[in-house]
């Protein structure tokens, strides 16, 4: 069974602070990961994507891969109240369905 | 911009109705699929759809049946409500050309079953 594990948490961070959010996953042969945001009561957005080894910026969000020791994780920098959400992970299954393997998120909250 | 739309945000049922839930995306999306979110168990997949008339069976299909009759529309069909679907039910599109192939979700539909 192929899986994706968050904390759940909540994460609690202050206002202004660096929020880290990490994510393991368990197929060794998935190339394409993804970072959702979810508002209480609303649907996941898309945030941030990755599929190479390393970082990757967009604004105050970095994604970080690490494929050898199969983690993947978001940070967010200059924390804001309005970052208080859940953040979901995603692996795109590798049998070329377009299938995704969620996680089942971690909360995060920004205290001001 | 990408729409995923979802015919009601808030339903409520009666134990063994037959309930149809409604999706609609604009950016001609091959894939297309329904999950249910309830607390502490995450998104799981119900059913998703490839191509017209095409359907996969997700992790948690019983109870449920689908249609794509077009491309632009998925249909998720509760043959006989019961008072454990009552979940927020999420909708979602991606295309196969490039290479993320990111989904983008509707608004969901919060169900209740009485």
């Amino acid at each position: 069974q192929k899986e994706v594990e968050q904390n759940s948490g909540p994460l609690s961070v202050p206002e202004g602070a660096i929020a880290s959010l990490n994510c393991t996953y368990s197929d060794r042969g998935s190339q394409s990961f993804f970072w959702y945001r979810q508002y209480s009561g609303k649907s996941p957005e898309l945030i941030m994507f990755i599929y190479s080894n390393g970082d990757k910026e967009d604004g105050r969000f970095t994604a970080q891969l690490n494929k050898a020791s199969q983690y993947v994780s978001l940070l967010i920098r200059d924390s804001q109240p309005s970052d208080s959400a859940t953040y979901l992970c995603a692996v795109r299954e590798t049998s070329g369905t377009y299938k995704y393997i969620f996680g089942t998120g971690t909360r995060l909250k920004v205290l001001a | 911009d990408v729409k995923v739309t979802q015919s009601s945000r808030y339903l409520v049922k009666r134990t063994g109705e037959k309930v149809f839930l409604e999706c609609v995306q604009d950016m001609d999306h091959e894939n297309m699929f329904w999950y249910r979110q309830d607390p502490g168990l995450g998104l799981r997949l119900i059913y998703f759809s490839y191509d017209v008339k095409m359907k996969e069976k997700g992790d948690i299909p019983e109870g449920y049946s689908v249609s794509r009759e077009k491309k632009e529309r998925f249909s998720l069909i509760l043959e006989s409500a019961s008072t454990n679907q009552t979940s927020m039910y999420l909708c979602a599109s991606s295309g196969v050309r490039g290479y993320y192939n990111e989904q983008f979700f509707g608004p969901g539909t919060r169900l209740t079953v009485l």
